[in-house]
């Protein structure tokens, strides 16, 4: 069955980094787009980065650029997110997601999340 | 960038009753690239509708979702004890954007 499981997730100081992996299992990763989207404590939704299927394309929130960056390893199925010069607001459960689309779809599968807390 | 609205905040229902949610576009949605999720406490969002009004697989027939350009709805028909949950809207396509999302309590 698909699942994608998320990990790296804990607590950071605020300016340090960190990397957070997206284990995906159950169908043919190289096929779909995929996506991180993560949630503060208590708050909605928010997309945070993307990357196509083949890897051509990325995307990043304005809140994150320069900061953060996705990119996958089709060998072991697993895509990441290079976390950089983390601030306080960072603090979130992060999810991945992947769409069938290879890019440009709904997310239809979702992990169950990796909590990042930023704090001093 | 898209800016989704939701509303209401929160809907506050009793189980039988239809639910009826809104979100609008500050600009059309291209394509119908606008979904719908379901999200629990302390569980990932589920996937219920794409395309503006196709159901997700698995999705019961009693949720539904109509609209196109900057205004959608999701219906649900008869509000189930399983159903009250927070849902968010969201248009799909650089750059993504989410709704704010709208609780359904139970009355």
């Amino acid at each position: 069955q698909v699942q994608l499981v998320e990990s790296g997730g804990g607590v950071v100081q605020p300016g340090t980094s960190l990397r957070l992996s997206c284990a995906a299992s159950g169908f043919n990763f190289s096929t779909y787009g995929t996506h991180w989207v993560r949630q503060a404590p208590g708050k909605g939704l928010e997309w945070v980065a993307s990357i196509w299927f083949d890897g051509s394309k990325k995307y990043y929130a304005n809140s994150v650029k320069g900061r953060l960056t996705i990119f996958r390893d089709l060998s072991k199925n697993t895509m990441y997110l290079q976390m950089n010069s983390l601030r306080a607001e960072d603090t979130a459960v992060f999810y991945c997601a992947r769409d069938p689309c290879g890019g440009d779809c709904a997310f239809d599968y979702w992990g169950q999340g990796t909590l990042v807390t930023v704090s001093s | 960038e898209i800016v989704l609205t939701q509303s209401p905040g929160t809907l506050s229902l009793s189980p039988g009753e239809r639910a009826t949610l809104s979100c609008r576009a500050s600009q059309s949605v291209a394509g119908y690239y606008l979904a719908w999720y379901q999200q629990k406490p302390g569980q990932a969002p589920r996937l219920l509708i794409y395309g503006a009004s196709s159901r997700a697989t698995g999705v019961p027939d009693r949720f539904s979702g109509s609209g196109s350009g900057t205004d959608f709805t999701l219906t649900i028909s008869r509000l189930e004890p399983e159903d009250f949950a927070v849902y968010y809207c969201q248009q799909y396509g650089s750059p993504w954007t989410f709704g704010q999302g709208t609780k359904v309590e139970i009355k």
